[in-house]
């Protein structure tokens, strides 16, 4: 079973321009989770969305926006990017349930220039 | 709210020694806990995980046991090897809410 996907692996960007970073989750997974990580904040909750609706969200500011389509495919959007956006995104995904796990793909990592 | 503190590394041991690294929660309620794991350039990858109190999730060598008395969930090897070198995040979840993880521990072994 295939496990979760992110496109695109690295990219640059330059401040003030936006981008847009895909997930596919887990086949049968409907929860998708995005974080952050950076090695001054460590792992940090971006927002959630089950069933194409956000369900949590962290404390970010608006420019980072979700959405999740039909297919439980994600995306995430950063617009008028900042130097301090360059991190390692990472996209999850899992079953519904307290104890399900919750299973991270391999990231993009942002670098904004 | 919730948190989560593990030890700060770096962790340097020899191959073969003992490993432990500790961490505490602060939760209300009885979260679920895990342990991931994130090697060099990669993501992360669930380690082991334990859902009620007394639970002892186990994998590839690695054990931890979840201790409502004590709030902690400490992670141990008996024999580390030098594949064993990563980050080690420990991270509890509740119902509805996202992970919330430790700041990770970095563990180098060497040959």
């Amino acid at each position: 079973k295939a496990g979760v996907t992110q496109t695109p692996r690295y990219l640059i960007k330059t401040r003030g321009q936006q981008v847009t970073l895909s997930c596919s989750p887990i086949s049968g997974h409907r929860s998708v989770s995005w974080y952050q990580q950076t090695p001054g904040q460590g792992l940090q909750f971006l927002f959630e969305y089950f069933s194409e609706t956000q369900r949590n969200k962290g404390n970010f500011p608006g420019r980072f926006s979700g959405r999740q389509f039909s297919n439980s495919r994600s995306e995430m959007n950063v617009s008028t990017l900042e130097l301090g956006d360059s991190a390692l995104y990472l996209c999850a995904s899992s079953l519904e349930g307290l104890g399900n796990t919750i299973y991270f793909g391999e990231g993009s990592w942002l670098t904004v220039v | 709210g919730n948190s989560v503190t593990q030890m700060e590394g770096p962790v340097t041991l020899s191959e073969e020694a003992f490993l432990t690294i500790n961490c505490t929660y602060t939760a209300t309620g009885y979260p679920s806990l895990f342990w991931y794991v994130q090697y060099p350039g990669e993501g992360l990858q669930l380690l082991l995980k334990a859902t009620k109190a007394d639970d002892k999730g186990s994998n590839k060598g690695f054990e931890a046991t979840y201790r409502k008395e004590t709030t902690s969930f400490h992670l141990e090897k008996g024999s580390v090897q030098v594949s064993d070198s990563a980050v080690y995040f420990c991270a509890l979840r509740q119902a509805g809410t996202a992970l919330i993880f430790g700041k990770g521990t970095t563990l180098s072994v060497s040959s």
